[in-house]
């Protein structure tokens, strides 16, 4: 099975600053590629599919890269509403893995 | 505005059966992926399987000898049992949509959810 690894696992940054989480997959899955946000006691939302398709109603701040089995998730400017927990998700072939997670804070 | 309700038994005795259900209101039915996700407290989102528009179920391999997803379209709801639970299995599950109703792959991502059920295993 494709293993997902996301890297940080944790970062601390401060508002309006840029950051970058990395998603990697241990095999290619060309473009089929989710992120997730989970913010801290709910349910996770969808924010980017096909690596890099915004979601309906998802600030223009996020934004997603990659294909094949290296992906980013890129926050341009951090605010105090996007202290998440952030996860990509694999779906080119089950099982749809996710990755271990990326917690956000802020500095 | 499409709403996943899911319901089920809290607190199981280890090696009994989990058993939850997912009611789908606002939507159709139909022509989408059906998902569980569990999370175990404090960790990460595992993905349980799916269920598509056809009827085809796929599994977690590390779940797949307990695992039965299956879908009742008259009421529109689909249910998860997982069999000969343990501790290890304590974690809140989620039911899942897929986010676009196409019978493709593309459609798999996850944009709705259920509000979670914490499932408890403990003697």
């Amino acid at each position: 099975d494709i293993q997902m690894t996301q890297s940080p696992s944790s970062l601390s940054a401060s508002v309006g600053d840029r950051v970058t989480i990395t998603c990697r997959a241990s095999q290619g899955i060309s473009n089929y590629l989710a992120w997730y946000q989970q913010k801290p006691g709910k349910v996770p939302k969808l924010l980017i599919y096909a690596a890099s398709t915004l979601q309906s109603g998802v600030p223009s701040r996020f934004s997603g890269s990659g294909s094949g089995t290296d992906f980013t998730l890129t926050i341009s400017s951090l605010q105090p509403e996007d202290v998440a927990t952030y996860y990509c998700q694999k779906y080119n072939s089950a099982p749809l893995t996710f990755g271990q997670g990326t917690k956000v804070e802020i500095k | 505005q499409v709403q996943l309700q899911q319901w089920g038994a809290g607190l199981l005795k280890p090696s009994e059966t989990l058993s939850l259900t997912c009611a789908v209101y606002g939507g159709s039915f139909s022509g989408y992926y059906w998902s569980w996700i569990r999370q175990p407290p404090g960790k990460g989102l595992e993905w349980i399987g799916e269920i598509n528009h056809s009827g085809s179920t796929n599994y977690n391999p590390s779940l797949k000898s307990r695992v039965t997803i299956s879908v009742d379209t008259s009421k529109n709801q689909f249910s998860l049992k997982l069999s000969s639970v343990t501790a290890a299995d304590t974690a809140v599950y989620y039911c899942a949509r897929g986010f676009l109703r196409a019978q493709s792959i593309a459609a798999r991502p996850l944009g709705y959810w259920g509000q979670g059920t914490l499932v408890t295993v403990s003697s």
